[in-house]
Parts: structure tokens; sequence; C-alpha cells
């Protein structure tokens, strides 16, 4: 089996800067990718292949990854940012795909 | 833009095969990796297995032994079978479409509402 480790939660007041990290043992060659999930709804890709950023995502929204961690970083979190956050990776073998456990964030 | 829609039972009964469909609009289901995703209520996202045709599936492990995918190009639908369903498997079931990028790894990029299947007597 393989893991993606994320802090349950993460706390930010309007404006600051959020980090959210990912951690992983295949990560340093593997891309992540991340997803965010707002209450009752369908996950969206934020972040895929470690930095960039698809069509429609804020610029506020931006990623990096090194050595074993990713990390996804909000620049300027706005309230409509609170939601679930989860990270996805795959395995040294490239078989096994998973998410990491998810991350909270609150942004009041 | 591609839209995806699942479809089956809300309820299966325990040691019964969950059955669903995941129909494809606005584009063709053809090269194109699909899977499908669950998510049980409170809890975190796991991912269940990916189909092209339906000689070329990758499944979790953990789930392997139960699960068949299975592509319909003519309908443009793709379909999951779970086998013998215990309350375990009660979650939020969602397709997705794979895209394929950098050195061949798949990520999703468009998702499907999610359909809730509940195991239970």
């Amino acid at each position: 089996s393989y893991e993606l480790t994320q802090p349950p939660s993460v706390s930010v007041s309007p404006g600051q800067t959020a980090r959210i990290t990912c951690s992983g043992d295949a990560l340093p060659k593997k891309f992540a990718y991340w997803y965010q999930q707002k209450s009752g709804q369908a996950p969206v890709l934020v972040i895929y292949e470690d930095n960039k950023r698809p069509s429609g995502i804020p610029e506020r929204f931006s990623g990096s990854s090194s050595g074993t961690m990713a990390t996804l970083t909000l620049s300027g979190a706005q309230v409509e940012d609170e939601a679930d956050y989860y990270c996805y990776s795959t395995d040294s073998s490239g078989n096994l795909w998973v998410f990491g456990g998810g991350t909270k964030l609150t942004v009041l | 833009q591609v839209q995806l829609q699942e479809s089956g039972p809300g309820l299966v009964k325990p040691s019964e095969t969950l059955s669903l469909t995941c129909t494809v609009s606005g584009g063709s289901i053809s090269s194109y990796y699909w899977s499908w995703i669950r998510q049980p209520a409170g809890k975190g996202l796991e991912w269940i297995g990916r189909i092209y045709s339906s000689a070329r599936a990758n499944y979790n492990p953990s789930l392997k032994s139960r699960v068949t995918m299975s592509v319909v190009t003519s309908n443009n639908q793709f379909s999951l079978k779970l086998s013998s369903v215990t309350a375990a498997d009660t979650a939020v079931y969602y397709c997705a479409r794979d895209l394929v990028g950098t050195a061949g790894a798949y990520y999703f990029d468009s998702w499907g509402p999610g359909t809730l299947v509940t195991v239970s007597s």
C-alpha cells in the first residue's frame, strides 16, 4: 500500500497565505495533484503536475514540490476558498493511485 | 465541455453486486481513460480503478478481487461492478475522466456529480 499524509485542518484569516502540505515517499519522482472539494460537490482540479494551474483557477492557487513533500499555497485566501483539499499521486510503480486524507481549510 | 453522469441503484443488499453506469456527453469516450472514485460520508476519496477499453483496466489492489469495469463505446458509457458488497462499501461514487499528462501520469479533469449507494438489507 501507499499513503499520502496531509494535516487534517488549516486555518487562516482572509487575505493571509494558507499552505497545505502532502508527504509521500514517491513524491521525489512522481507528480502531485491537488483537488478542491466544497461541501456536497464533486472535487475540482486546482493544481496538476506539481505546479501547473488549469484554466479558470485563480492565480492565488500555486503548487510546489520538494523531496517527499508537495505544498499547495493559497496566497491571499478568501472566504470562498473554504473547502476540503486533497492531494493525489501514485506509488513508485505507477499502478496504485491514492488521495491524501484531505485537509479542511477554514478562512475566517 | 464533457459532462459525466452516474446512474444506478441507490440501495444494494449485503453480499450482492453493486452496478453503476457513467454516461459521457459532449465528447467521445474513445481515446480517453476513465475512472471510478468513491467517498464514504464524512471521509476521504478512494480511487477504485481506471479503464481505457475493456481489455485495458487498472484496479486498486485493495478492491481488485471484487471490481470489474467495462466500456460500451457505442453508448458512450462505462460501468463499474463491485461484488460481495458490505456496509463498508456505502459511499458516494463518482465517475471521472482521466487525462494523461507528462511522463504518462494520470489525473482527473472532469467529474460526475456523484451518486450515493447505500449497502443495507
